[in-house]
């Protein structure tokens, strides 16, 4: 299973942040896993954003959930994480990842997508 | 959310030598806890589940044990490409939580 973030590494405050995660090698619509958004700002650590199942339901961490959409096009093989009425705070790595649907720890990750926050 | 502790957030070792990173648990997990080795520029990669089940083709240099609150990651015999950061992570709540990392540095 390979994973690849997608989408603009630059977003000006108060807009939308949008990434995109294609997915090759597995379904989208493997109903055993899950397909999550993990991100790192600079220098620091991990954070889990959310994620999303094949029935389409998600889990969308509470620090984050008013702001945060996640939604899956199972013909394109992909899912796209939203956040909008981003901040500088929201500036860092963005990984995709996946694993099995019951833990939520990934067994799989893209590379990143770097997203800066500009004012 | 629980909050996973490390220690320590660094340490300087030798190649060849054995090190051990902790982490705590805010409350019982279990044994949800799973370990990720991040490289510079890289993404984490998934180490041990289920707080001491190796991951398919991880060596056996490392290991983990532990269960409720207090874990243990072991690696023997470093070799220069076990430098790296590592990371606790708890899934037995929502949502998932790290530890803020291990920075493991060549003496």
């Amino acid at each position: 299973l390979q994973l690849q973030e997608s989408g603009p590494g630059l977003v000006k405050s108060s807009e939308t942040l949008s990434l995109t995660c294609t997915v090759s090698g597995g379904s989208l619509t493997r109903n055993n896993l899950f397909w999550g958004w993990i991100r790192q700002p600079p220098g620091k650590g991990l954070e889990w954003v959310g994620n999303i199942y094949y029935s389409g339901s998600t889990y969308y961490t509470p620090s984050l959930k008013s702001r945060l959409t996640i939604v899956a096009d199972t013909s394109k093989n992909q899912f796209t994480l939203k956040l909008n009425s981003v901040t500088a705070a929201d500036t860092g790595v963005y990984y995709c990842a996946s694993g099995w649907f019951a833990e939520l720890y990934p067994d799989y990750w893209g590379q990143g997508a770097l997203v800066t926050v500009s004012s | 959310d629980i909050q996973m502790t490390q220690s320590p957030s660094s340490l300087s070792a030798s190649v060849g030598d054995r090190v051990t990173i902790t982490c705590r648990a805010s409350r019982g997990i279990g044994n949800s806890l799973a370990w990720f080795q991040q490289k510079p520029g890289k993404a984490p990669k998934s180490l041990i589940y289920a707080a001491s089940s190796l991951q398919n083709g991880v060596p056996s240099k490392f290991s983990g044990s532990g269960s409720g609150t207090d874990f243990t990651l072991t690696i023997t015999n470093l070799q220069p490409e076990d430098f790296a950061i590592y990371y606790c992570q708890q899934y037995r709540n929502n949502p998932p939580t790290f530890g803020q990392g291990t920075k493991l540095e060549i003496k």
